[in-house]
């Protein structure tokens, strides 16, 4: 049972460049999250999707943008990354009020 | 502002004795109420939640205390073991989970 799949596990990215992080659940869930992580820090709510075809900011949603694919996947998008985007980010999803974490993505800005 | 805080960032504990871990709150508002465990290089896993309307409940090892008074949250984990090392976090909640308030994490050690 996968349960949340994130992809890829590390990345390093020079100030400008995009990209995509992904994300799929096989759990069937309607809501999915993308969170940063940083040190010494909780979690912080980057986006969330509460069904498919819907999505929202969260706490703190500048300088990303997300896609809902389908029920199963949800992307997150550094269009011109920043150095201060340096972050581990999970994606979740949720039935009710468990989150269900993937493995992360460590993420470097230089 | 809401916050939902820790009183202390490490705890070392010997094995096979009790861990307490607390946490404290500032919105009382919330309905729920939840510890994640985050073993390194891992997602936060659910460990127990409780609802506002309650004042304990346990799972397996692990009970959770809710003093809505003095707004207080504490973990106990019973007979502590070597695979309970990691980071704790509690996280307050309200309606949908995105209105979720997360602390900034207890490091668990087992001495042992």
């Amino acid at each position: 049972n996968a349960g949340v799949t994130q992809t890829p596990k590390f990345q390093v990215l020079k100030t400008g460049q995009s990209m995509t992080l992904q994300c799929a659940q096989d759990m069937n869930h309607n809501s999915m999250y993308w969170y940063r992580q940083d040190p010494g820090m909780g979690l912080r709510l980057i986006y969330y999707s509460a069904s498919e075809g819907t999505t929202d900011k969260g706490e703190v949603p500048n300088g990303y943008n997300v896609s809902r694919l389908n029920k199963r996947e949800f992307s997150l998008r550094l269009e011109s990354a920043a150095p201060s985007q340096t972050s581990v980010y999970f994606c979740a999803s949720s039935e009710n009020e468990k989150l269900f974490f993937g493995s992360g993505t460590q993420l470097s800005v230089l | 502002g809401e916050s939902v805080g820790l009183h202390l960032p490490t705890l070392s504990v010997q094995e096979g004795d009790n861990s307490i871990i607390n946490c404290a709150y500032s919105n009382s508002a919330s309905d729920y109420f939840i510890w994640y465990k985050q073993e390194s290089g891992k997602g936060p896993q659910f460990i127990i939640d409780i609802r506002s309307n309650m004042d304990k409940r346990q799972g397996q090892r692990v009970t959770v205390l809710l003093n809505k008074t003095v707004k207080h949250l504490s973990l106990q984990i019973a007979a502590t073991q070597p695979g309970d090392s990691a980071v704790y976090f509690c996280a307050q909640g309200w309606g949908s989970n995105y209105q979720l308030i997360w602390g900034a994490g207890t490091k668990l050690i087992i001495k042992p």
